[in-house]
């Protein structure tokens, strides 16, 4: 079984509508973050979580909102989607023990969101 | 702030070529490179890693980075390349240190194996 999953893998909806991604993990890791993928521009931080009460934006978080519902669940929710937030979204995990010595960052598969 | 550059953003080998991926980074503290690679439709995948210690760096199926201080570079190779390799390879970067949990990414790049 995948360590770190993302559902749903595949989600079309309109523009205006609310949309949520969710992620789950099994490694354990207190860190959790979101990103997005773009042709041609490589991954971009949306918003990252050292705990359940620690949440923090990223580099581009306009638009976005998150939720640690657990340490092991991860939400990213679409308030009112836009054509230009089409794009894959991943989800990553990091253990904090390994910080500063071995910081490595697991993925999900990926989202592949369309706003139409 | 760090920044990666990677060089090409479209790379075609034949197989059994030797494969060269390019990946410079700016970094205003000793920093932590990562190799990882997205086969079509999946997530992205550690390949490799540098931290401290060995600048020589051995990764999975095969491949292998340098860490250059002097030329801010973290390359990867493999000597001899596969129709498995296909795939976008990004290199990223952080900082060591209490920043490491950050990573930095560069725009990609994809590598075509050609039979």
């Amino acid at each position: 079984d995948a360590d770190v999953t993302q559902t749903p893998r595949n989600r079309i909806t309109k523009t205006g509508k609310r949309i949520m991604l969710e992620c789950s993990q099994t490694k354990g890791h207190d860190r959790m973050y979101w990103y997005r993928q773009d042709p041609g521009l490589g991954l971009r931080l949306i918003y990252y979580s050292f705990d359940v009460k620690d949440i923090n934006k990223g580099e581009i978080s306009d638009g976005y909102s998150v939720s640690r519902q657990a340490q092991a669940k991860f939400s990213l929710s679409l308030e009112s989607a836009i054509p230009n937030q089409t794009a894959l979204y991943f989800c990553a995990t990091s253990d904090s023990s390994l910080a500063g010595v071995s910081d490595t960052q697991y993925f999900g598969p990926g989202t592949r969101l369309t706003v139409l | 702030a760090q920044s990666v550059t990677q060089l090409g953003s479209h790379v075609s080998v034949s197989e059994g070529a030797l494969v060269l991926l390019r990946c410079n980074y700016s970094s205003s503290v000793p920093p932590y490179l990562f190799w990882y690679v997205q086969y079509p439709n999946q997530g992205l995948q550690l390949l490799l890693k540098y931290t401290t210690g060995a600048t020589l760096v051995k990764g999975i199926n095969g491949f292998e980075a340098e860490f250059k201080k002097s030329e801010t570079s973290f390359h990867l190779t493999k000597p001899s390349a596969h129709m498995s390799d296909a795939a976008e390879y990004f290199c990223a970067v952080s900082d060591s240190g209490a920043g490491s949990y950050q990573l930095t990414f560069g725009k990609g790049t994809k590598l075509s194996v050609i039979p």
